[in-house]
Parts: C-alpha cells; structure tokens; sequence
C-alpha cells in the first residue's frame, strides 16, 4: 500500500511549455485534491475532485485543469507554463466516508518554470 | 469562504521548553481542526486533530485545544525535542461540506533550540 504517489519529483519547464503532474493513490479513496504550496507559504487549493468524472475549481485553478477519469488517477495539467507557476505542488487523497477527514499528501513535484 | 490566520509565523524555544501556535478561522460552520507537520522538503503529515465537540485532546506531547466561542485553536507541544523542529500548518474544514475541503494557515516555523 504505497499511499499517495505523484511524479515526477523535479521537473523544469521553459516558459509556454506543457505538462502533466501524475498522481496515483491505491486507497480507494473518493476524494482527492490538487494544492500548490509556494515558498515559505501555506497551501493553496488548485482543483479537486469528489470522485471519479466530477471535479471542481478550487482556490487558484488559473492556468492548470484536471481529469478524474479514475478512482486512483487524479493529473493536473499545465497548457502555458509561466514563470507564477513555480511551486511545489502536492497532491491529496481523503476516503470520504463518516468521520474519515484525514487528507493524505503525496510526495510532492517541485516544478521550476524559467 | 474559510479564512485561517496562523501566529507566529516563527518561533524558536530552548529544547525542553514549550511551544504554542495559535490559529483563528472565520466560518462558525468549520468543525475539523487538524494540524499538519512538514519537514523540510517533505510532505506535509497529520500530527493531530480535533472536532467540533471537543474542546481538548492530547497524544504524548502534543495536544490541541479549541475554543469555537472564539474560533481559535492552539497546538501545545511540550517537552520539544530538536526533532520538532520543522513548519506547522493548522487547517479548518467543514466536513459537511461539498468536498471536505481544508483552508491552510500560512504555517509557523519551530526551532528548537539544544
């Protein structure tokens, strides 16, 4: 049971180029969530999803989108990278059920847009 | 929406000495309070938590009180260790909500001092 996985771990991008932020959890858990966590700062809520085919706009959703085409995948997508994007970003899983709100992070991927 | 504000934003105490960090929130419909430890260029991890009908609860060193009057909460650690140092995140969250979706302070950064 590995938990919350994402990749990469590092990743530098060019300005206007695209990526995708993998995120894989096997807790068959419904919810799962996108945050950016910028230096010496709190986390920002990107995008989340509640389960499979539905997500939702969190706090900073400009400039990524997200698919939940599955329970375990939940990507986030880069189309125009920009230099505001360079943060560390983690990724979140939360079983759902009753009494069950311990949000599980992800390694996280520290994204370097130059 | 949920706001959290998060004091001080750094703190340093003498090994053995006490900590506390102080958080308020603004939605009265908030009722889950966890608190999060992150290590440096780690992820963030659950230390402890608290719920709405309670208005204290303790694991060895660290303990958490509530004051939903006030909307505020403390994380108390005593004893500290230099292994406590490190950045740490209260949260609020209205489980109830559409997507238990967690609102960060903007975190504390312990030292301990030996």
């Amino acid at each position: 049971n590995a938990g919350v996985t994402q990749t990469p771990k590092f990743r530098i991008l060019k300005i206007g180029q695209s990526m995708t932020l993998q995120c894989t959890q096997d807790m068959n858990h419904n919810y799962m969530y996108w945050y950016r966590q910028d230096p010496g700062m709190g986390l920002k809520l990107i995008y989340y999803s509640v389960g499979a085919g539905i997500t939702d706009k969190g706090e900073v959703p400009n400039g990524y989108n997200v698919s939940r085409s599955t329970t375990e995948d939940f990507p986030l997508r880069l189309e125009l990278a920009a230099p505001s994007q360079t943060s560390v970003y983690f990724c979140a899983a939360l079983a759902g059920g009753s009494g069950t709100d311990t949000q599980y992070f992800g390694p996280g991927t520290r994204l370097t847009v130059l | 929406g949920e706001n959290v504000e998060q004091h001080p934003s750094t703190l340093s105490v003498q090994e053995g000495d006490s900590a506390v960090i102080k958080c308020t929130y603004s939605d009265s419909a908030s009722n889950y309070f966890p608190w999060y430890k992150q290590e440096l260029g780690k992820r963030p991890q659950l230390i402890i938590d608290i719920r709405s009908n309670v208005g204290e609860k303790k694991d060895q060193r660290i303990a958490v009180t509530l004051n939903k009057t006030a909307k505020h909460f403390s994380l108390h650690i005593t004893e500290t260790q230099p292994e406590d140092s490190a950045v740490y995140f209260c949260a609020a969250s209205d489980p109830e909500g559409s997507a238990r979706q967690l609102t960060f302070g903007s975190g504390t950064q312990l030292t301990v001092l030996p």
